[in-house]
């Protein structure tokens, strides 16, 4: 168990509608990432918050949003869904200090998102 | 920018047999790299890590992953494979060059294990 939980575990949702995706990051694990990992493919790199504040995006439209709260928990929000978006959506906790590990990530079990 | 491949999209050995899962990177300056495993409907848990303390390093289930500079590999490896190792395997590499720790990974390795 890595103490990072996600919720919901799956969700159903139609194109063009919004949704939320849930984190609860391992406690003293300021940071904390996002991930979406589609059919048979390894997981890729949405974006990064620390301190509340986003400071790392990868290849993911702004329709792809997110917040952290200084509680240790964070969301992940998706606007106008696309077919495409359907997949694994995985969040990792990471500890800010290089001298703990801040580029070990420790994720939690996955929210499975399908569009329709 | 850098990058994982993992040489095999799939792996079948008998339980009791060896298990090499192969691996190479691409990085700019001494990376970190991992290995995690996926176990159906499961979230991604870390196997082992290296971070330039040692080039063998050793992980949790008997696993073990050996860092060679001259080759850019970090084969994952496991004397004797148990039914329960069946599931997908990610070799992965820690990205700092943008002052922040994103980790990139390969597309999987499906070990396979047959009684």
């Amino acid at each position: 168990e890595t103490g990072v939980t996600q919720s919901p575990t799956h969700l159903i949702k139609t194109r063009g509608q919004q949704v939320t995706l849930r984190c609860s990051s391992q406690s003293g694990h300021n940071t904390v990432s996002w991930y979406q990992q589609a059919l048979g493919q390894g997981p890729q790199f949405i974006f990064q918050y620390y301190r509340e504040e986003e400071n790392g995006r990868g290849n993911f439209p702004p329709r792809f949003s997110g917040l952290q709260f200084p509680n240790y928990s964070s969301e992940l929000n998706v606007n106008a869904l696309e077919l495409d978006d359907s997949a694994l959506y995985l969040c990792a906790s990471s500890p800010r200090d290089m001298f703990l590990g801040a580029d070990t990530q420790y994720f939690g079990p996955g929210t499975r998102l399908t569009v329709l | 920018a850098q990058s994982v491949t993992q040489l095999d999209s799939h792996v079948s050995v008998s339980e009791g047999t060896p298990v090499l899962l192969r691996c190479n990177y691409s990085s700019s300056y001494s990376p970190s790299l991992f290995w995690y495993v996926q176990h159906p409907n499961k979230g991604l848990q870390l196997l082992l890590k290296y971070t330039s303390a040692a080039t063998l390093v050793k992980g949790i289930n008997g696993f073990e992953a050996e860092f060679k500079k001259s080759e850019t590999s970090f084969h994952l490896t496991k004397p004797s494979a148990h039914m329960s190792d069946a599931a997908e395997y990610f070799c992965v590499v820690s990205d700092q060059d943008s002052g922040y720790s994103t980790l990139t990974f390969g597309k999987g390795t499906m070990l396979l294990v047959s009684p």
